[in-house]
């Protein structure tokens, strides 16, 4: 089954303890990207890459880090977690460029920051 | 600061009517366009997509684009109860950033 695996779906933290939320995919996707999702705000994006060692800055990637190392794996690391970063997050995947293909998400990882 | 904005609803329309969801974008450069459903507690999935000025038809969805006026709507005909959940505009450019409004909720009422 294609599809975009998020782990973990949920997690509490507290400030400061690094953190890694793990993303992989199985459609052979050269896209993917992170995005958090917060009330009233929608979907902003965090990170994106377009391949193997090619990342690039969102929006917001403040407090971000990611790598690209292997095609199918995306993880989105928080090095010093703090409670602004409490959040609901998507990793997305895509054939071609954002522009012109569709978004397959994650099911999210729900992440608290105490 | 390029924005997609959407009426945040909640829009409430009866069973079998036309649901009618707006997004307005600022960016003039952006070329593709699309529509998700996210069901509560769930995933965005994408509805359609829409990439020249005019009509889209998909089933009961109907996507209209007119990019001089930097307005995207979906409509969707004979609304079902499964038709309930929060629909997200996402507006793509050249360099490759996909943005979303904030979402519409939509509940239809049996």
């Amino acid at each position: 089954e294609a599809q975009v695996t998020q782990n973990p779906r949920y997690l509490i933290t507290v400030t400061g303890k690094k953190l890694t939320v793990t993303c992989s995919q199985n459609m052979n996707h050269e896209y993917m990207s992170w995005y958090r999702q917060d009330p009233g705000l929608g979907l902003r994006q965090i990170y994106y890459s377009m391949n193997v060692e090619v990342t690039d800055k969102g929006d917001v990637p403040e407090g971000y880090k990611v790598s690209r190392k292997e095609k199918r794996n995306f993880p989105l690391i928080l090095e010093s977690p703090s409670p602004n970063q409490t959040s609901l997050y998507f990793c997305a995947s895509s054939l071609r460029p954002t522009g012109a293909g569709e978004l397959f998400f994650g099911e999210g990882s729900r992440l608290t920051v105490l | 600061q390029k924005e997609v904005e959407q009426n945040s609803g909640p829009l409430s329309v009866p069973e079998g009517a036309i649901a009618s969801l707006n997004c307005t974008y600022s960016d003039r450069g952006s070329q593709s366009f699309f529509w998700y459903r996210q069901y509560s507690g769930k995933s965005p999935e994408l509805i359609m997509f829409i990439y020249s000025n005019g009509d889209k038809e998909d089933g009961r969805f109907t996507a209209q684009l007119n990019k001089a006026s930097q307005y995207v709507s979906l409509l969707i005909r004979d609304s079902q109860p499964s038709d309930s959940a929060t629909y997200l505009c996402a507006v793509s450019g050249n360099n490759n950033d996909m943005r979303f409004g904030a979402g519409t909720r939509l509940t239809v009422k049996p």
